[in-house]
């Protein structure tokens, strides 16, 4: 059946190190969103992207995250340098057009010690 | 921007009750309204959503309400089961041309109690 598949589940890196997470859309969906999930401050969106390009990222710390789509069956979110602030979960959902129900992946939980 | 206030953060009912989360949004331009369950480990999982135009949804023991004018939406479960215990979203969304803007809620944690 179809769904989002994020890779890695987990990372566990040192401060310092880059971080690459990578999603995997359900095909023919045209928007992607990266969530950051927290404790304190609940999901967060970082990025979202419509057919590829990116219309959002207000919520992304610009110095040290970047996301990318280099093409529709592929979602990237980079941290460098990653600091232990960044520990979360991060969650990638996809969706076809706006306003619909967006499918959310596992998430990748990430550790930086 | 969008804020959308949640409450309770916990509830707790016994099996069979009913359960009602609540959620006021700021944005008078937002026009969808999902609602999401998520499991331990697992990812958000949509349960029901609703849209500007409409006051009120139902699916089997869930429904959602919206009053526009007071800016706020509920989600109601009636006959409640243990598998409705988790952590429960509300969002609202402001989507146009293309562009969408989508603000949680903090989540409730629902414990149903057999």
């Amino acid at each position: 059946d179809a769904r989002v598949t994020q890779t890695p589940r987990h990372k566990v890196t040192e401060m310092g190190q880059e971080v690459t997470m990578r999603c995997q859309p359900i095909l023919g969906h045209n928007t992607v969103f990266w969530y950051r999930q927290t404790m304190m401050q609940g999901l967060e969106l970082l990025a979202y992207f419509r057919n590829r390009a990116p219309l959002d990222d207000s919520g992304m710390p610009k110095d040290r995250f970047s996301a990318e789509m280099p093409d529709a069956t592929l979602a990237t979110l980079k941290i460098q340098p990653s600091e232990p602030r960044d520990s979360a979960v991060y969650f990638c959902a996809s969706g076809f057009e706006v306003n619909t129900e967006a499918f959310f992946g596992q998430g990748t939980r990430l550790t930086v010690v | 921007g969008e804020n959308v206030e949640q409450h309770p953060s916990t509830l707790s009912v016994q099996e069979g009750d009913s359960a009602v989360i609540k959620c006021t949004y700021s944005d008078s331009a937002s026009n969808y309204f999902p609602w999401y369950k998520q499991e331990l480990g697992k990812g958000p999982q949509l349960i029901i959503d609703i849209r500007s135009n409409v006051g009120e949804k139902k699916d089997q023991r869930i429904a959602v309400t919206l009053n526009k004018t007071a800016k706020h939406f509920s989600l109601h479960i009636t006959e409640t089961q243990p598998e409705d215990s988790a952590v429960y979203f509300c969002a609202a969304s402001k989507g146009s041309g293309g562009y969408q803007k989508v603000t949680f809620g903090i989540g409730t944690k629902l414990q149903v109690i057999p």
